[in-house]
């Protein structure tokens, strides 16, 4: 089973859409989430942290639940410029070392 | 700005030749740099980390004579990929972890795109 597992879509979703992605990680003992966003051969960008409280940016909104050892991340009015691959990354230990990346979802946002 | 700068963003080369990726902390020291490779439509892969002023640490399967990595001051680490071959091609990038006050965060160079003919 691997580390960090992602749907690798593509999701294809017109203009304006709301859409959902979803992370599961092996590790329970993994302490800190996050979501990247990476361009086609660019470098991955912290788009946000995850808290288990949830939390919210503009349209973006990232929840975890330790319980089932799952991640969401939600976009709502969708953008043309969101169209990007979305990597689910965790840090088991607090080290920069030990970041797990997913393989990442790719999205596209259709006109 | 970028904080952390990788060149060169594109190489073509033959099989057999060299090849060096350098990567450079521009506004901060960096001990610990990190080397990561990714195929299409894959994850990122940790291959080494690297360690100013002493040896890398290579992850399993990385072969430490084929990559050979330099961290010779606090802002600059270099990867040298020995007698590239196409299974070498791939998206090769650099992250730097900053301290103080931008806490702790990982940075990331812009990445390579490294094709061996």
């Amino acid at each position: 089973r691997k580390e960090v597992e992602q749907d690798p879509g593509p999701f294809n979703v017109p203009e304006g859409a709301t859409v959902a992605f979803n992370c599961t990680y092996s590790n329970s003992a993994s302490q800190s989430f996050f979501w990247y966003r990476q361009d086609c051969r660019k470098e991955p960008k912290l788009l946000m942290s995850v808290y288990s409280s949830g939390n919210e940016d503009g349209r973006f909104t990232a929840q975890l639940n330790r319980a089932s050892q799952y991640i969401s991340l939600l976009i709502r009015d969708s953008k043309l410029s969101d169209s990007a691959t979305y990597l689910c990354v965790v840090n088991p230990s607090g080290s920069a070392r030990q970041l797990t990346f997913g393989s990442g979802t790719q999205l596209t946002v259709l006109p | 700005g970028a904080v952390v700068s990788q060149h060169p963003s594109w190489v073509i080369c033959k099989s057999g030749t060299s090849v060096k990726i350098e990567c450079r902390s521009l506004d901060f020291q960096a001990t610990t740099m990190f080397w990561y490779r990714q195929f299409p439509k894959q994850s990122l892969m940790l291959m080494a980390t690297s360690n100013e002023g002493s040896k890398a640490t290579y992850e399993q399967g990385v072969e430490k004579d084929k990559f050979l990595i330099n961290h010779a001051s606090l802002t600059l680490s270099t990867l040298t990929v020995t007698s590239a071959h196409p299974e070498d091609s791939s998206f090769y990038i650099c992250s730097a972890r900053a301290g103080g006050m931008r806490g702790e965060k990982l940075f990331f160079g812009s990445g390579t795109q490294l094709s061996v003919l």
